[in-house]
């Protein structure tokens, strides 16, 4: 099974600013497979990227990806109110899917 | 649009069984390339997925939980259901279904439409 490890726990940040959330794999991911999801309280996880660096439908190019092999990032450009919340990575290469901790982004 | 929608009975005793449906609409849950998957958030904590199923029947588990776990599609009721026998209280989460949208190779396993989930709780 493929652990994913987020970093850091929790991320302050101001509105307008960059934020940068790591997730590290423990096996090299098969095809970079790996998505970030955004997770609002009291929401369902929503799909902002795919295949590392592939925007999902609908969502704003301030969000980007990046990463091979065992090391990914999301990077979230001149953050807005709405984009605080929990952020998770999964990886899909390899069964069972696995899912990160998670990283919670807060207005600084 | 596709949606999807959780039920379940909200609270459930030590050592039954849980069980819980996802209904489809907006689409069809036979539709070639979209394998419907269960998914927990225990509370407070990180997601895990559970296990999929395609309309064919095939289906997959995440060998964690998959001596306890039954996923079954009913394609005529456009919905997937999931048992869990045995629950304890680690049982106890935010159920979802989710889309993994198989119609490219680099989405599949990815989940691009989910349920609004629903809290079950193991209690007696």
């Amino acid at each position: 099974e493929v652990v994913l490890t987020q970093s850091p726990g929790t991320l302050s940040v101001s509105p307008g600013e960059r934020a940068t959330l790591a997730c590290r794999a423990s096996h090299s991911i098969s095809n970079n497979f790996l998505a970030w999801y955004q997770q609002i309280p009291g929401q369902p996880p929503r799909l902002l990227i795919y295949g590392a660096s592939s925007r999902a439908t609908g969502i704003p190019d301030r969000f980007s990806g990046s990463g091979s092999g065992t090391d990914f990032t999301l990077t979230v450009s001149r953050l807005e109110a709405e984009d605080f919340a929990v952020y998770y990575c999964q990886q899909y290469g390899s069964s069972p899917y696995t899912f990160g901790q998670g990283t919670k982004l807060e207005i600084k | 649009q596709v949606q999807l929608q959780e039920s379940g009975p909200g609270l459930v005793k030590p050592s039954q069984t849980l069980s819980l449906t996802c209904k489809v609409s907006g689409g069809s849950i036979s539709s070639d390339g979209y394998y419907w998957s269960w998914i927990r958030q225990q509370p407070g904590k990180g997601l895990e997925w559970i296990a999929y199923i395609y309309h064919s029947g095939r289906a997959s588990y995440n060998p964690s939980l998959k001596s306890r776990v039954d996923i079954s599609v009913d394609t005529s009721k456009n919905q997937f259901s999931l048992n869990v026998s045995s629950v304890t209280a680690a049982d106890t989460a935010v159920y979802y279904c989710a889309r993994d949208n198989r119609l490219a190779p680099v989405t599949r396993g990815a989940f691009d439409i989910w349920g609004q989930g629903t809290m079950v709780s193991v209690s007696s």
